[in-house]
Formats: structure tokens, C-alpha cells, sequence
């Protein structure tokens, strides 16, 4: 079956330009997370959808990231104003539910020069 | 997604043998945790989740313990294969909150 799918795999960008990262969740699942890896650390929470509920943003290190989710399905995770601190891999998770088991997409791994 | 690079720290254990992966959370109030595995060029992958109204928690070939006294997390696996070779990461989550908080990460190198 299709798994979380994220577009593109790899991103490399200009500094200060714009970027938008997609993830396309498992069909069904209301919980979608967009985490950061960063070189030589963990995973870095970055931003959680459940259904049509409000976004918790809490993880989002500065105001040049956003994220949407379109009909409760698609989510496109934008960096405004790229800094090179933004290459990292960006992968996407998706759950049936809060808490249950993510499934995670591949990643897009953006390099800022 | 690429494994976390260069400083990780990594058990190396010999086809066969039983391994144990080691993870300190530093919140009592995380009350949700998870492993997960993390090969080269490839998302985290779900291994096994346990909360913290349970002590041990048994898959196929993982166990994962939680001892809530010292706050340590463990995940063994048996009969260790070269398929195992990958990073594994703890995540804790605490209460209402949505976060996962990940570990470091451990390499595990699997010598055939």
C-alpha cells in the first residue's frame, strides 16, 4: 500500500529565496507532524495537524516557517527567506490518531548555499 | 532521510547475539515513548511504543522496558541480524502535549 510520500527529495536553494516542502499523508490518517534532522542531532518537532482542528506550531523555530493542510489530506511545509541553518532533512509523519504509530515519508533534504 | 551523521554513539555486536539499546529521558511526566529504527537514505520506521502504565512491552524479536524509578528506557533485540544495522531513536511524549521529543540516537553495527 502507499506509504507518506514527500516531495521533492532533495532541495537545494539560495539563501533568502523561498522554499515549499509537500507531504502526502496515508490515506485516512488525521495526524500529520512535520519534523527537522539536522546533521548530528535528533529529530526536531516542528508542527502537528489533526483533523480540522487548530495546528499545534509549538515546535516552528522562527516565523519564516509555516505549514498548511489542505482538506485535511496534503501538507506543504514554506520556508521564507531561507537561512543556511535551514539545510537539514525535513521528513513527515502521518497517524491514524494522536499518538499512534507514525508512519514517516522519506524526507526532503534541503541544502541552503 | 539520512541518519543522524557523525558523533552518534554505536554498539557493535556479533549475527546472533541479543542487543540493548540504552535511552535516559530526563521528564517523570512523559508518559508515551517509542522507538523507532532509521536506516541510510530512509525515513524513522515504528518499531514498538509503550506507555507509562506498563513496564515491558514484547514485539517480534524487541522488547522494550521502561523503568519509570531512574527514568531509562531500554529496547533488546534478539537474535541481532545484519537487517538490524540501522539508527535507533527514543521518543518520549509528555501528557496533552503533541511533541515527540527524540534521543540522539544509537548506531547499532551488526558484524556477520
Amino acid at each position: 500500500g502507499a506509504g507518506v510520500s514527500q516531495s521533492p527529495s532533495n532541495k537545494v536553494t539560495e539563501k533568502g529565496k523561498d522554499v515549499e516542502l509537500r507531504c502526502d499523508p496515508i490515506s485516512g490518517h488525521t495526524a500529520l507532524y512535520w519534523y527537522r534532522q539536522s546533521l548530528g542531532q535528533g529529530l526536531e518537532f516542528l508542527i502537528y495537524f489533526q483533523g480540522n482542528s487548530a495546528p499545534d506550531k509549538s515546535g516552528l523555530p522562527s516565523d519564516r516557517f509555516s505549514a498548511e493542510r489542505t482538506g485535511g489530506s496534503v501538507s506543504t511545509l514554506t520556508i521564507q527567506r531561507t537561512q543556511q541553518e535551514d539545510s537539514a532533512v525535513y521528513l513527515c509523519a502521518s497517524s491514524l490518531a494522536r499518538l499512534n504509530e507514525q508512519f514517516f515519508g522519506p524526507g526532503t533534504r534541503l541544502t541552503v548555499l | 532521510g539520512e541518519s543522524v551523521g557523525l558523533h552518534l554513539p554505536t554498539l557493535s555486536v556479533q549475527e546472533g547475539d541479543n542487543s540493548i539499546i540504552n535511552c535516559a529521558y530526563s521528564n517523570s511526566a512523559s508518559d508515551y515513548f517509542i522507538w523507532y529504527k532509521q536506516e541510510s537514505g530512509k525515513g524513522p520506521q515504528f518499531i514498538i511504543d509503550i506507555r507509562s502504565n506498563m513496564d515491558k512491552r514484547q514485539g517480534q524479536r524487541v522488547t522494550v522496558l521502561l523503568n519509570k524509578t531512574v527514568k531509562h528506557l531500554s529496547l533488546q533485540i534478539a537474535a541481532t541480524q545484519p537487517g538490524d544495522s540501522a539508527v535507533y531513536f527514543c521518543a518520549e511524549n509528555i501528557g496533552a502535549g503533541n511533541m515527540l521529543t527524540f534521543g540522539g540516537g544509537t548506531r547499532l553495527m551488526v558484524k556477520p
